[in-house]
């Protein structure tokens, strides 16, 4: 699976759009994008994934740049609830029940 | 409701002692996984399964053990030989189908060293 980098913290004013970058330059072609997130002192959650197109469900939207080298994980109106820690991670389409790699992740701090 | 249940939430362990962490699912998942985190860090794999019966080790499996008797239960025991036990222990398990890499998880059991 690619490796993926993240900023280590990010902050953002609650009401505005929060916008975490992470960037997986040795993607292959059949490799997913994976977003979770973690609130403190509890497991992580799956938000959304994506392989060439941009994605959106009722909790974030995710683009992926065209040469699929990067992706941003979109919150549109952050707020102190979304303060978490959160994870990108690149996947094989069909890896079976193999497991996912998480990261150190980027903690996002909520600001009132 | 379907989930994933842990107990205990929290658990001290004494010197030598063996401990048993729990981890059951109703969400009728074939795969299972065992994570263990420390303050500030990510997740590290210490053992999986992926059908009854079956699993591997996972990063760190040394000083821990794990069965998989039953498709709901994946029960992990921090054994005396883990010499740095205390962190914060998750359990996911696995939705079935191909692309679809949708961990769910436990609540998590932070263990402590008396």
């Amino acid at each position: 699976d690619a490796k993926t980098t993240q900023p280590p913290s990010m902050d953002c004013a609650e009401g505005r759009a929060a916008n975490l970058p992470c960037n997986h330059s040795t993607i292959s072609g059949n490799e997913y994008v994976y977003w979770y997130r973690q609130i403190h002192s509890q497991g992580p959650q799956y938000i959304i994934h994506g392989l060439k197109n941009n994605e959106t469900n009722e909790m974030a939207s995710l683009i992926i740049t065209e040469d699929r080298k990067s992706s941003t994980l979109i919150l549109p109106h952050a707020t102190l609830r979304d303060t978490a820690v959160y994870y990108c991670i690149v996947r094989v389409a069909v890896s079976g029940n193999t497991p996912l790699v998480f990261g150190k992740g980027t903690r996002l701090s909520v600001i009132a | 409701d379907g989930g994933i249940t842990q107990s205990p939430k929290y658990l001290f362990r004494k010197e030598g002692q063996n401990v048993t962490l729990s981890c059951e699912q109703n969400l009728n998942h074939d795969a299972m996984y065992w994570y263990r985190q420390d303050p500030g860090q990510g997740l590290r794999l210490i053992y999986y399964s992926q059908i009854v019966n079956d699993f591997q080790k996972g990063d760190i499996a040394e000083g821990y053990s794990v069965s998989r008797e039953k498709k709901e239960s994946f029960p992990l025991t921090v054994t005396s030989a883990q010499k740095n036990p205390t962190a914060f222990y998750l359990c996911a398990s696995r939705k079935p189908g191909q692309g679809n890499e949708k961990l769910f998880f436990g609540s998590g059991t932070q263990l402590s060293v008396l």
